[in-house]
């Protein structure tokens, strides 16, 4: 499988905007990025994911380099409750899901 | 979405012995995992939970410590035989509806401490 890294931790202050970055230079074509987000105490659960183009949904916008060897996970407006441990994960074909560390994101409020 | 139950959420265990963990899923799934997260550790996958045919496990892994059953597409065991401190862990259950590369959803964990 291939292997994303990601910043260990990262800190932004409540309300403004977060970026977390991602890469994947050994990324295949057929590999989806996909972002799950594990809340203190809980289960991971699913933020975005996209092949090539960039994504927005209600949660977050998952901005994707042409050469698909980085993306960049974005909270427009941080909240305390977006404390958590991001994941970066290359999904391939075969249905199971291999986590790598993650980035501790804390809030300042 | 899948809504996923998990039991027990918490237990405290002496060595030698074995926890069986039940995963719940409120829908017919396709796939079902089962993940170990170790203290401040990240989730590590330990095996895919197949119906009606022995579970396929991830390197490191192996049925005698870790069997798993699935019965049918919504229910799916996890058993920690011979237990040890090192088992001491986080174990996850996570399903996918369809397979492929869509979203997966976790079940809460069950917390299990090994004394």
């Amino acid at each position: 499988d291939a292997k994303t890294t990601q910043p260990n931790s990262m800190e932004s202050n409540e309300e403004e905007p977060v970026h977390l970055p991602c890469n994947h230079s050994t990324i295949s074509g057929t590999d989806y990025i996909h972002w799950y987000r594990q809340l203190p105490s809980q289960g991971p659960e699913y933020v975005i994911h996209g092949l090539t183009s960039n994504v927005n949904n209600r949660m977050a916008s998952l901005a994707i380099a042409e050469d698909r060897k980085s993306s960049t996970l974005i909270l427009h407006r941080a909240t305390l409750r977006d404390a958590a441990v991001y994941y970066c994960i290359l999904y391939s074909s075969a249905s199971k899901i291999i986590f790598g560390s993650g980035t501790r994101l804390s809030i300042r409020p | 979405s899948a809504v996923i139950s998990q039991k027990p959420s918490r237990d405290i265990c002496q060595r030698g012995t074995s926890l069986t963990i039940q995963c719940q899923v409120d829908s017919q799934v396709t796939m079902m995992f089962w993940y170990r997260q170790q203290p401040g550790q990240s989730l590590t996958l330990i095996a895919t939970a197949n119906q009606g045919s022995e579970a396929t496990y991830e390197s490191g892994f192996v049925i005698d410590k870790f069997p798993i059953s699935r019965p049918n597409l919504t229910f799916s065991t996890l058993t920690v035989s011979n237990m040890s401190p090192e088992d001491s862990s986080i174990y996850l259950c996570s399903v996918a509806m369809f397979g492929g590369q869509e979203t997966q959803y976790f079940g809460p964990g069950t917390r299990l401490l090994v004394l």
